[in-house]
């Protein structure tokens, strides 16, 4: 397996900053994806790392350190519409290039 | 631009019946993915075709699911005869699988949820 673990769920309030953290297995790696799914609904893009260090888009960030196999995802400035389940996916590499391999996801429930 | 399509959007069937499941990935798309979903977990790739070709199908139970993309277009998953465990969301998603993209980021459609009594 790819042994990619995140936790299972977290709360946090409005207007708060939450990280979620990810670790996964360094072998055959090929950049790090971060994913927003709402109940109901498919996963939709948020971030990718391949590199080592953190990527910034507006509200939401991500990091990688490729040597320790972790990344974490950060949401700044809390919404109610950010309370989704939030994926860790790990892209491989050689014969099987594109392959993602998903984390069980982490539940966020933003209160009021 | 149009997104991945799939139908049907939900399927209620009774074990031992067979099911199929259509996606039509966004135009352009060369590589196309089938997922299962069960509640609670993470997806997990059951097939990645490349074009008309299957790149990888090793989680994809042989001997009741089955996988086609004939003219490396739209895609249909089948699974014959259905059991218990089978019920989840079957999740299509496609990328553009060109070797010189930075990354090839995989867009979802939005699913078919499966229930098997």
């Amino acid at each position: 397996g790819q042994n990619i673990d995140q936790p299972t769920e977290m709360t946090a309030t409005e207007g708060a900053i939450v990280q979620i953290n990810c670790t996964y297995q360094t072998s055959g790696f090929n950049g790090l994806f971060w994913y927003q799914q709402h109940a109901g609904e498919a996963p939709t893009f948020l971030s990718y790392n391949v590199l080592d260090g953190l990527e910034e888009k507006g509200r939401f960030s991500s990091f990688l350190s490729r040597s320790k196999g972790y990344s974490y995802l950060l949401l700044k400035e809390l919404q109610m519409k950010d309370s989704a389940s939030y994926l860790c996916a790990k892209s491989s590499g050689g014969s099987t290039l594109g392959r993602l391999y998903f984390g069980r996801g982490t539940q966020l429930t933003v209160w009021p | 631009e149009a997104g991945v399509a799939q139908s049907p959007r939900y399927k209620i069937i009774e074990k031992r019946q067979s099911v199929a499941f259509w996606c039509n990935p966004i135009s352009g798309h060369a590589t196309l993915y089938w997922y299962q979903q069960i509640l609670g977990q993470g997806p997990k790739l059951l097939i990645q075709f490349q074009n008309n070709g299957v790149v990888d199908d090793s989680q994809l139970p042989k001997d009741r699911f089955s996988a086609e993309r004939l003219k490396g277009v739209d895609s249909t998953l089948k699974i014959q005869p259905a059991k218990l465990e089978d019920s989840a969301v079957y999740l299509c998603a496609s990328s553009l699988g060109k070797g010189e993209t930075v990354y090839n980021e995989q867009f979802f459609g939005p699913g078919t949820r499966l229930t098997v009594l």
